[in-house]
């Protein structure tokens, strides 16, 4: 079974420009998650997706942000126009239906993006 | 405000001996603490979890340990081995919002 993947593995973009980042999650996930990694600090939630709907997105740090699920399958995170401290690893993760008690907690990282602005 | 705080920031172990990674949190409404492993160039992978209906849970060499009056879990690695040189996140979840919130990570190195 594939895990999740993340396309690109790197990014290197300077101040201003767009760039959009994809995640596939596991097949058949319907929860799809996004976080982030600045500098070396914790791991922080951006925003969760069931199926094509936002759950929660919460943790989105601004409105130059901008997440979508096409059909419930792949998600694309949208950075517009990109920042100096947007820069950071951004991971997608994926988990099964269910919450806890009748599923499964398990989320499945993919190996995330990293985006550098200059 | 960080909401799981997580120590020591690094931690140099030798072969055979014990890592401890701890963690406490103020979010009495977290019910569930997994602890992910980071390999370089991968994405943190699930290595434990625990529910604080128990006080400890082992997973062959991985146990972990859970305070709830204390709010604090730790991670024990018991037996080291280079191939356990990592970064170990400690995170916590609370009922169906399900999103993690990740300690800021300890870099484990274990010597040969």
């Amino acid at each position: 079974e594939a895990g999740v993947t993340q396309f690109p593995s790197h990014s290197v973009i300077e101040k201003g420009q767009t760039v959009t980042l994809r995640c596939d999650p596991i097949s058949g996930h319907d929860n799809l998650y996004w976080y982030r990694r600045v500098m070396g600090k914790e791991i922080k939630f951006l925003l969760h997706f069931v199926k094509e709907s936002k759950q929660d997105e919460s943790g989105m740090p601004n409105n130059r942000f901008l997440a979508e699920r096409t059909g419930g399958t792949y998600s694309t995170l949208k950075v517009q126009p990109a920042e100096l401290e947007d820069s950071g690893v951004y991971f997608c993760a994926s988990s099964p239906w269910g919450n806890g008690a009748g599923g499964t907690d398990t989320q499945y990282f993919g190996p995330g993006t990293r985006l550098t602005v200059l | 405000q960080q909401q799981v705080k997580q120590s020591p920031q690094s931690l140099i172990v030798q072969k055979g001996g014990i890592s401890i990674i701890n963690c406490a949190y103020e979010n009495t409404a977290f019910d569930y603490f997994p602890w992910y492993q980071q390999f370089p160039g991968k994405g943190p992978a699930l290595l434990i979890a625990i529910r604080p209906d128990v006080s400890e849970k082992k997973e062959g060499r991985f146990t972990i340990s859970f305070n709830k009056s204390a709010k604090q879990f730790s991670l024990h690695i018991m037996d080291s081995q280079p191939g356990d040189s990592a970064t170990y996140f400690c995170a916590a979840s609370e009922g169906s919002a399900r999103q993690l919130t990740f300690g800021s990570g300890t870099q484990l190195t274990v010597l040969p």
